[in-house]
């Protein structure tokens, strides 16, 4: 079984440009989170789909950013225009909760993003 | 506001030299603490979940340990191979969202 693909791997802009970061989730997973890690800092949690509807946005830093999902597939974290303080790396993981089973989510191998 | 610290930051260990790794958390109401491993240019790996203080999990070298407060991970007889950095989530009642300690960094030498 796939895991949970994203690309590009490592993408480099300069400030005022944009950017989209793509996640396909593990096939048949509903829950996509978005999370990002800036330089020596912790995981920070920024969003979660349920299917196509945003669950919670509440990690998402301003306005400068919007992720999508559309037809509850894979997902598309936008940054418009990029700043300097954006760069770090950006994680997606997918979940399904399934009667009975865990809450454990399966990331995918991230997106570094520098922003020059 | 939900937190969570781990303990050591670094820790370099001889294989073969048991040791264990601590995360300590504040959140209001736990749904689950989870342990995830993380190789350079990777993204977490899961290892453990976690649910109600006194629960335990193995794996291999790997023991996940929980209490009210924190929980420990284990590791017995170590390898170079488990060199990576550990990281510790906990998920509250009242979101889906994870959220993280800083890790803390093995290095097993040979």
């Amino acid at each position: 079984e796939a895991g949970v693909t994203q690309f590009p791997s490592h993408s480099v802009i300069e400030k005022g440009q944009t950017v989209t970061l793509r996640c396909d989730p593990i096939s048949g997973h509903d829950n996509l989170y978005w999370y990002r890690r800036v330089m020596g800092k912790e995981i920070k949690f920024l969003l979660h789909f349920v299917k196509e509807s945003k669950q919670d946005e509440s990690g998402m830093p301003n306005n400068r950013f919007l992720a999508e999902r559309t037809g509850g597939t894979y997902s598309t974290l936008k940054v418009q225009p990029a700043e300097l303080e954006d760069s770090g790396v950006y994680f997606c993981a997918s979940s399904q909760w399934l009667a009975g089973s865990s809450y454990e989510q399966y990331f995918g191998p991230g997106t570094r993003l520098t922003v020059t | 506001e939900d937190q969570v610290t781990q303990s050591p930051e670094a820790l370099r260990l001889q294989e073969g030299e048991s040791s264990s790794l601590n995360c300590s958390y504040t959140v209001s109401g736990l749904r689950g603490l989870f342990w995830y491993r993380q190789d350079p240019g990777k993204g977490p790996e899961f290892l453990f979940t976690l649910y109600s203080a006194g629960e335990e999990k193995e794996k291999e070298r790997l023991k996940a340990t929980l209490t009210k407060k924190e929980s420990f991970l284990h590791i017995t007889a170590p390898k170079p191979e488990d060199s990576a950095t550990y990281l510790c989530a906990v998920r509250a009642n009242y979101g889906q969202n994870f959220v993280f300690g800083p890790g803390t960094r093995l290095s097993v030498l040979p």
